[in-house]
């Protein structure tokens, strides 16, 4: 079965330090792997996806996400944080068509 | 593109009554939609995946005759709560596969609340 696991349910970082937020996966065959973002009250938002090709993935406002088979991970980072980062954030594995596999989430919080 | 809308926003509703949410995508066809559901700070649970013109598929748990599904057009599906009780009481999202069939297009949520 296709699973993914945030091993972290809070992250808390000062605003323009360094910020990672962590993603395993447990995937038969070749990975495809995606986060996504979510604020108070509001549905979730794409942030990047990888499908094949390089292992560093670039994707909205700024953040980046690592592909690691050797250690199969996908963390998400950003080199300098900001305070609208703060969010709710998942890590998410494609099921069947259309249908994905979520993460338990990470909330992120990023401190002035 | 790939917009995908919710309504209402939030439904306060009183024990016993039914209420009915809906989920359009804006721009594009989706003859498969996705209904989650959300507790404070946890992950999304995946309810049923409604199929245009034919009857939902309901994951292991859900209640079908409680939550009803309809999807009657290319972009449109409704789930209807019935007889809300207090525990239905949750933020409830809905999602439209993409073209390629692995990226998936969330709603803004509906935060129902039953009184």
């Amino acid at each position: 079965a296709q699973s993914v696991a945030q091993p972290e349910d809070q992250v808390n970082v000062a605003e323009g330090n360094p910020l990672t937020v962590k993603c395993t996966y447990s995937v038969s065959g070749n990975p495809y792997l995606f986060w996504y973002v979510q604020y108070p009250n509001r549905g979730l938002q794409f942030l990047l996806k990888y499908i094949t090709g390089d292992n560093l993935v670039k994707g909205s406002y700024g953040f980046e996400a690592e592909f690691n088979k050797s250690q199969t991970s996908f963390h998400l980072k950003k080199p300098s944080a900001l305070v609208s980062d703060s969010a709710l954030y998942f890590c998410a594995v494609p099921r069947t068509r259309g249908k994905s596999t979520f993460g338990d989430g990470t909330t992120l919080t990023v401190k002035p | 593109g790939a917009v995908v809308s919710q309504h209402p926003s939030w439904v306060i509703c009183k024990s016993g009554t039914s209420v009915k949410i809906e989920c359009r995508s804006l721009d594009f066809q989706a003859t498969t939609m996705f209904w989650y559901r959300q507790f404070p700070k946890q992950s999304l649970m995946l309810m049923a995946t409604s199929n245009e013109g034919s009857k939902a598929t309901y994951e292991q748990g859900v209640e079908k005759d409680k939550f009803l599904i309809n999807h009657a057009s290319l972009t449109l599906s409704t789930l209807t709560v019935t007889s809300a009780h207090p525990e239905d009481s949750s933020f409830y999202i809905c999602s439209a596969g993409g073209p390629s069939g692995y990226e998936q297009y969330f709603g803004p949520g509906t935060r129902l609340t039953v009184t």
